[in-house]
């Protein structure tokens, strides 16, 4: 099967400092991935799509500046959360397109800022 | 836009009971569309998917109809078992110059009770 993996699965900072998380797909190559935003008890909400040698493209009302994407290979993409702050907190799920209808996801990760 | 609407849950049934969660969507053009399942404590895993109208697709019991007269793609399982217990997502995929864009129902949480 396809496997994506996130690291770190959870991560506690304090405000102001900036997080990074990484998602790597881990037995096939994805030029798109795409990172995601899940409230509690709410759905997925689309923060951008990452691809692999070209910028981003960020969602209407997501700051770019702020979600730093980098999709480095075709097997990684990071997301980092600058000047992080409570607001930030939340679960951050990426997901890894391996054809044009197949998007595996990786198992999140739980952000929290104090 | 394209968008998705799904039943709120929270949905409960007894084991062995027939299970349906209503997913219409909104669509410009010919989107794919998908069941995804949350099992507590893990990622997203896609159950099933359509990519035509009139598509039928399945896995583990469950089934859903691409119904295009209709813009509907409802869930249906026929005897559910207390391992169903999950958060089931509706979502849409479709491209938007040469990019892949998707959208999430709200999740329907479903518990099945021995």
């Amino acid at each position: 099967g396809a496997v994506v993996s996130q690291h770190p699965s959870r991560v506690i900072c304090k405000s102001g400092t900036s997080v990074k998380i990484e998602c790597r797909s881990l037995d096939f190559q994805a030029t798109t991935m795409f990172w995601y935003r899940q409230f509690p008890k709410k759905s997925l909400m689309l923060m951008a799509t990452s691809n692999e040698g070209s910028k981003a493209t960020y969602e209407q009302g997501v700051e770019k500046d702020k979600f730093l994407i980098n999709h480095a290979s075709l097997t990684l993409s990071t997301l980092t959360v600058t000047s992080a702050h409570p607001e930030d907190s939340s679960f951050y799920i990426c997901s890894a397109w391996r054809t044009r209808d197949e998007q595996f996801f990786g198992p999140g990760t739980r952000l929290t800022v104090l | 836009g394209n968008s998705v609407t799904q039943m709120e849950g929270p949905v409960t049934l007894s084991e062995e009971a027939f299970l349906t969660i209503n997913c219409t969507y909104t669509a410009t053009g010919y989107p794919s569309l998908f069941w995804y399942v949350q099992y507590p404590g893990e990622g997203l895993q896609l159950l099933l998917k359509a990519t035509k109208a009139d598509d039928k697709g399945s896995n583990k019991g469950f089934e859903a109809t691409y119904r295009k007269e209709t813009t509907s793609f409802h869930l249906e399982k026929g005897s559910v078992q207390v391992s169903d217990s999950a958060v089931y997502f509706c979502a849409l995929t479709w491209n938007s110059g040469g990019y892949q864009k998707v959208t999430f129902g709200t999740g329907t949480k479903l518990q099945v009770i021995p």
